[in-house]
């Protein structure tokens, strides 16, 4: 089956760096990929949708400047956390399928804690 | 814009017992509905894609069905047991991938 690799699985930084967040699709090229968080006890949000060759679209209340992601092909897209604070701290997963009524495979998500 | 909702929120039962699982989404204009298994700390297992024509699919002891027009999907599980504690989503798919809340399942040997 469609394999997402993303990574790194965990990260530790301190306040102010900013992280990098690779989301690969392995065996399928991926025209449309999306980023969700996940804070404690709490659901699955939805960041943004990335597009292959696009700007991000991104949800209400999510900070573009700060959320930066990039889509160069079709089987990488990369969200990049600005400046991280204590609060960005979440679970992090991306997905992504083939066409738009195809199963969307997960990636196995980044715990990023913030110090 | 989509919302979905799951209930119950929290469910625990013992071993052996069947169990429904309840997800209501209000556009029925829809792509599919996906259901997922996340383990703490993990990332999402697909469990079963319902396409917008279809009622139902099957996997095993997993049984999900789609009534689009009233926005509701439910997740049967036959012979529930332990390893099948988890938190259980349920996802609709039309421009954007919408997630309930999930259920968190508990079986008790």
């Amino acid at each position: 089956g469609a394999v997402v690799s993303q990574h790194p699985s965990r990260v530790i930084c301190k306040s102010g760096t900013s992280v990098k967040i690779e989301c690969r699709s392995l065996d399928f090229q991926a025209t449309t990929m999306f980023w969700y968080r996940q804070f404690p006890k709490q659901s699955l949000m939805l960041m943004a949708t990335s597009n292959e060759g696009s700007k991000a679209t991104y949800e209400q209340g999510v900070e573009k400047d700060k959320f930066l992601i990039n889509h160069a092909s079709l089987t990488l897209s990369t969200l990049t956390v600005t400046s991280a604070h204590p609060e960005d701290s979440s679970f992090y997963i991306c997905s992504a399928n083939r066409a738009t009524n195809e199963k969307l495979f997960f990636g196995s998500g980044t715990q990023l804690s913030v110090l | 814009k989509q919302e979905v909702t799951q209930i119950p929120a929290a469910l625990s039962v013992p071993e052996g017992e069947n169990l429904v699982l309840n997800c209501s989404f209000t556009d029925s204009a829809i792509y599919n509905l996906q259901w997922f298994r996340q383990d703490p700390g993990k990332g999402l297992t697909s469990l079963l894609l319902i396409q917008s024509s279809q009622r139902e699919q099957t996997s095993g002891r997993l049984n999900a069905s789609l009534d689009k027009s009233s926005g509701r999907s439910t997740l049967y599980i036959a012979a529930s047991q332990p390893g099948d504690s988890a938190t259980y989503l349920c996802a609709v798919k039309d421009n954007d991938m919408r997630f309930g809340a999930g259920t968190r399942l508990t079986v008790k040997p």
